[in-house]
């Protein structure tokens, strides 16, 4: 069974930082690209970001440019989301989500086939 | 990057049929075939109901089918179930692995 358990959400001052952390389980994490999707309370979805297999490839919404880092380790399973300089607009529960099967050992994504439950940051003073 | 146009609600009577539109630019919807659809209960992650296009995952039931002309894509819901009140969100590729969603759709079943 596919599993995506995030986690490292909080509530955390304008200008701050955080470091959210997917666990991945039940595939082979290492085949595919991994994407962060995120919604602010009683918005809409919006994509934030996107890494390669290798980590080498990366993609972000513009919003997050310059302040959103993704990464993963294949070894430990795990991607990650590095959140700097937060501003209120950035709250929201962030998903981490996997592409179809048919994208394995691919550069596709196409669609977010599999989704975690979300982690929570809220940005207030 | 702005996100895709839908329309911020939809109703139907059960049995009814309903669409929901979707629409972009040729920098997105128009300029590929990956439009995705994902059905999103309160409180719960999205759950992808059709994605490029007009392809259904496993699981997934015949009710809901899509289509593309254009700038526009659409969802179609069939025979309209209590179960299928929820949120709705069209997405597109948006080149160099680049993504965006539209604004939502709340569905009600009347």
């Amino acid at each position: 069974e596919v599993l995506l358990v995030e986690s490292g959400g909080g509530l955390v001052q304008p200008g701050g930082s955080l470091r959210l952390s997917c666990a991945a389980s039940g595939f082979s994490f290492s085949s595919y690209w991994m994407s962060w999707v995120r919604q602010a309370p009683g918005g809409g979805l919006e994509w934030v970001a996107d890494i390669s297999q290798d980590g080498r490839g990366k993609s972000y919404v513009d919003s997050v440019k310059g302040r959103f880092t993704i990464s993963r380790d294949n070894a430990k399973n795990s991607l990650y989301l590095q959140v700097n300089s937060l501003r209120a607009d950035d709250t929201a529960v962030y998903y981490c989500a996997r592409p179809p099967e048919y994208c394995r050992d691919t550069g596709c994504i196409d669609s977010f086939d599999f989704w975690g439950q979300g982690t929570m940051i809220t940005v207030s003073s | 990057q702005s996100a895709l146009t839908q329309p911020a609600s939809v109703s139907g009577s059960p049995g009814q049929s309903i669409t929901i539109s979707c629409t972009g630019t040729s920098s997105n919807v128009g300029g590929y075939n990956l439009v995705s659809w994902y059905q999103q209960h309160p409180g719960k992650a999205p759950r992808l109901i059709i994605y490029k296009v007009n392809e259904r995952p496993s699981g997934v039931g015949d009710r809901f089918s899509g289509s593309q002309s254009g700038n526009t894509a659409s969802l179609t819901i069939a025979g309209l179930q209590a179960e299928d009140e929820a949120a709705y969100y069209c997405c597109s590729y948006g080149g160099g692995w680049t993504y965006v969603f539209g604004t939502g759709t709340d569905v009600t079943v009347l």
